[in-house]
């Protein structure tokens, strides 16, 4: 089946690190691959979208990789700051279908 | 008003009545989506709209009906529903090509069902 997988524990990360988050994916062939941030109590906020055929997006403090071989996105806040806390969600596209993972949060600690 | 709004925010309803979400958008999009976000689970794609016809229907049970007047506007009508239905609703908006496009979502509607 497929499957999207993000990690359930929260990431604490002291202010001023990078913060990196995983996305795999299972029996999928995404054309495209996308990021989100949610706040409690609000509707996710869009942030980058990532191509199959990119390695590499930036926007920002932001960056987000994009492996097909491996079935990865790996996805960076550097320089974190407090207000980057919050529940980041990975969503694909492929095969005609748009779905979502559960979503990893991140606090950051001043 | 800006962006995607949804009315009401919060509803309370007993398993006999039937209400209605309302999401209207500003943006000038024309494919427009129903979600279902439950605690510890994945945001559910319910419907989907593209130019005002539904392309997506993903086993939604048939107490929840989506109406799409125009290309701004969308509604969830609710009716007999269950407990486990109580979650948060999302509406969302995007240019037609789904997908390729980045989702502008709403805030969403708290729905619990007694």
């Amino acid at each position: 089946s497929q499957k999207i997988e993000q990690n359930s524990e929260a990431l604490n990360i002291q202010e001023g690190k990078t913060a990196t988050l995983t996305c795999n994916y299972t029996n999928y062939s995404p054309a495209y691959l996308q990021w989100y941030r949610q706040d409690p109590g609000r509707g996710p906020v869009f942030l980058l979208l990532i191509r199959e055929n990119e390695k590499e997006k930036r926007k920002e403090r932001l960056k987000v990789t994009f492996d097909t071989t491996l079935k990865q996105s790996l996805f960076h806040i550097t320089a974190s700051q407090p207000a980057d806390s919050a529940t980041y969600l990975c969503s694909l596209y492929g095969n005609n279908r748009l779905a979502f993972g559960k979503g990893n949060q991140v606090v950051v600690i001043p | 008003e800006t962006g995607v709004t949804q009315t009401p925010r919060h509803l309370v309803m007993g398993m006999t009545n039937k209400k209605s979400l309302k999401c209207e958008q500003h943006l000038g999009h024309n494919a427009m989506y129903w979600y279902k976000q439950s605690a510890k689970k994945p945001l559910e794609l319910m419907f989907v709209y593209s130019l005002e016809e539904r392309v997506e229907n993903n086993s939604v049970p048939s107490r929840f009906s989506p109406e799409c007047p125009n290309s701004s506007h969308l509604f969830l009508h609710l009716h007999t529903l269950q407990p486990e239905d109580s979650a948060l609703y999302l509406c969302a908006s995007s240019h037609a090509r789904r997908g390729v496009y980045e989702q502008y979502f709403g805030p969403g509607t708290r729905l619990t069902v007694t």
